[in-house]
């Protein structure tokens, strides 16, 4: 079984579209996170939730809104896609705030 | 802000050589935590240092904190082209729930 699980691993799009990308982690944690790692492998905090609640925010475009309906999923879901939003993002979850976190395989974004 | 710089940048070794990697920062960490990630992957917990001055040892890897515990470094001995991938280093931040990332060694063991 995976650990962390997002879905999908590539995702193709046109400029303009809205697309999603789900999260699940079946490790009974209490902290999730988005991160974007961009071409420099770059791994840059997003969001972060703790119980369901949104304790981090870093400077991200308002087209990204992240959604959380219970502990195991944090979902990603991003509004007019532009060109400089390809990347991959990792969803990852720790135990507890910035502690050992585990990451799912990506979802490599790829706007057109 | 808080960073964490890693030294070097890429790293480009035959096998059964020995190499060191560098975490570095003008903060003090509660913890750092090494992962290694593979092309295609996602990062993977190494270790967790917690204590300055600690050494950790994984089979030919060896971690350790300094005594400030602003820095940290990972040595490998002998290495194999299996260790090939990015090194990350990993902090908590200031901010609850920031786990802060370097940019990593990207290091290729040929053959």
């Amino acid at each position: 079984d995976t650990a962390v699980s997002q879905t999908p691993k590539y995702l193709v799009t046109q400029m303009g579209n809205d697309k999603s990308i789900k999260c699940e982690q079946n490790l009974g944690h209490d902290t999730m996170y988005w991160y974007k790692q961009d071409s420099k492998k770059f791994l840059k905090i997003m969001f972060s939730y703790n119980n369901k609640e949104l304790i981090i925010n870093e400077t991200v475009p308002n087209r990204f809104s992240p959604k959380s309906p219970d502990k195991a999923h944090l979902n990603l879901h991003i509004n007019s896609l532009e060109l400089g939003d390809s990347a991959v993002y990792f969803c990852a979850s720790s135990q507890r705030p910035a502690t050992e976190a585990f990451f799912g395989q990506g979802t490599r974004l790829t706007v057109v | 802000t808080q960073l964490l710089e890693q030294s070097p940048q890429f790293l480009s070794i035959q096998e059964g050589e020995n190499l060191t990697v560098y975490c570095n920062s003008s903060s003090v960490f509660s913890s750092l935590q090494w992962y290694r990630q593979e092309p295609g992957e996602g990062p993977v917990l190494l270790v967790t240092v917690v204590t300055g001055g600690e050494v950790k040892k994984l089979k030919r890897l060896t971690f350790q904190f300094g005594d400030a515990r602003k820095d940290s470094s990972l040595h490998i001995t002998a290495a194999q082209p299996g260790d090939t991938g990015l090194y990350l280093c990993a902090g908590k931040g200031r901010s609850q729930g920031n786990l802060i990332f370097g940019k990593g060694t990207k290091l290729s063991v040929k053959p």
